[in-house]
């Protein structure tokens, strides 16, 4: 089946400039997570999402960042005023039930963002 | 503060040779504990996890994981490496959410 897909796959944009970045889940997943991993570091956790409301948005970095799931289903990583620090590779995951549970997550492939 | 260590940004092992990848963790409480794989171009995959019980825990392509609660580590381990095997290696404790190392990159050498 398919799995958890994230689009684009590259996005370059410069800096101040407002980005989205899509993630579709594997159909049936209740949990999402979203998470940036930057060059030679491992994933650091940003958001969860269990359903359609944000369970856990401790890993924000700032009110830039703001992710949404309206439907409890595809989720939207919105970055507002990029700035360069910003760059790096946005991952997101998908699990069949609450973190509570310590599933396995699924990644997808990520979105690399560039700021220039 | 809650960390995770890989020791080794890199690990080199000749194809048929056991491997260990090593990780030690500094979390409240008693985590699950996971190996996360990332091949070139790929999204990250579960190899294994560690929840309870018999602390030797086996996973996908061979790979299995010690668990040693009174070093607080989780090492990863494989009785012959392939080549097919060289990738980036992430540990990750669980408490309320992941949290990973900074990776291993392990090369096996034909």
């Amino acid at each position: 089946g398919a799995g958890v897909s994230q689009t684009p796959s590259n996005k370059v944009t410069e800096k101040g400039k407002y980005v989205e970045l899509r993630c579709d889940p594997i159909s049936g997943h209740t949990a999402l997570y979203w998470y940036r991993q930057s060059l030679g570091q491992g994933p650091e956790f940003l958001i969860y999402f269990q359903g359609t409301g944000a369970a856990d948005d401790s890993g924000l970095p700032n009110d830039r960042f703001f992710a949404v799931r309206p439907e409890g289903s595809v989720s939207t990583l919105k970055i507002q005023r990029t700035e360069r620090g910003d760059s790096a590779v946005y991952l997101c995951a998908s699990s069949p039930w609450a973190s509570g549970l310590a599933n396995e997550q699924f990644f997808g492939p990520g979105t690399r963002l560039t700021v220039l | 503060a809650q960390s995770v260590a890989q020791p080794e940004d890199q690990v080199n092992v000749a194809e048929g040779n056991p491997l260990t990848v090593k990780c030690t963790y500094s979390v409240s409480g008693n985590p699950y504990l996971f190996w996360y794989v990332q091949y070139p171009n790929r999204g990250l995959q579960f190899l294994l996890k560690y929840i309870t019980g018999d602390n030797l825990v086996k996973g996908s392509y061979g790979f299995e994981a010690e668990f040693n609660k009174s070093q607080t580590s989780f090492h990863l381990k494989k009785p012959s490496a392939l080549v097919s095997d060289s990738a980036l290696y992430f540990c990750a404790p669980y408490t309320d959410k992941l949290i990973f190392g900074t990776g291993t990159r392990l090369q096996v050498f034909p």
